[in-house]
């Protein structure tokens, strides 16, 4: 089993949709949890951390649920530059330092 | 110094050649990851160093692969007897303290034919 698991979709939906993409982990002892945009060809880029509380940042709203290890992203209004593939990546921390592990990714495809 | 600068940006190498990547993080980082990406995959896990220190391995990286951080700034990613196999984006990122997310520089795609 995977450590960080994803659908790889493609999801394919029109501009202005709002679309859900869910991550489940496998280490329960994970302590930091981040959602990553790669355009194709390029590098990751952080879109945001992910806080137990549940954080927005504009049209994102990222959610942890710890007990389900389960991880959520939601992109409201979506915008065709919104096209890309999302990762969901889980810090695992052994022995305590910053070590991300990366799910495979999900791709989103926004059609006008 | 504006972000992880990953050079050469392409590298196309014949099997069983030694290929070298460099990767400069931002310069007030500590810690710099190495990890390998293929098509469809996210990027896996190859080693870790906090300053000049490796302290951490994959199994991924077989005894082909070598990485050092000789004065904690830089590093280079050596892989010696190249095989088809070793063909990916491979990745540095720089971050400064644990729990952070990290800068990914664009990577060096490597291609051994």
């Amino acid at each position: 089993r995977k450590e960080v698991e994803q659908d790889p979709g493609p999801f394919n939906v029109p501009e202005g949709a709002t679309v859900a993409f869910n991550c489940t982990y496998s280490n329960s002892a994970s302590q930091s949890f981040f959602w990553y945009r790669q355009d194709c060809r390029k590098e990751p880029k952080l879109l945001m951390s992910v806080y137990s509380s549940g954080n927005e940042d504009g049209r994102f709203t990222a959610q942890l649920n710890r007990a389900s290890q389960y991880i959520s992203l939601l992109i409201r209004d979506s915008k065709l530059s919104d096209s890309a593939t999302y990762l969901c990546v889980v810090n695992t921390a052994p022995g305590g330092y910053n070590k991300l592990i990366f799910g495979a990714g999900t791709r989103l495809a926004v059609h006008p | 110094d504006t972000g992880v600068s990953q050079n050469p940006r392409h590298k196309i190498t014949k099997r069983g050649q030694n290929v070298t990547f460099r990767c400069d993080p931002i310069s007030e980082h500590n810690r710099l990851y190495w990890y390998r990406q293929t098509l469809g995959q996210g990027p896996e896990f190859l080693t870790y160093f906090q300053n000049e220190a490796q302290l951490e391995k994959s199994r991924l990286l077989s005894d082909r692969f070598s990485a050092e951080r000789p004065k904690g700034s830089f590093s280079t990613l050596e892989i010696q007897r190249t095989e088809q196999g070793d063909s990916a984006m491979y990745l540095c990122a720089s971050s400064l303290e644990r729990g952070h997310g990290y800068t990914f520089g664009s990577g060096t795609r490597l291609t051994v034919v």
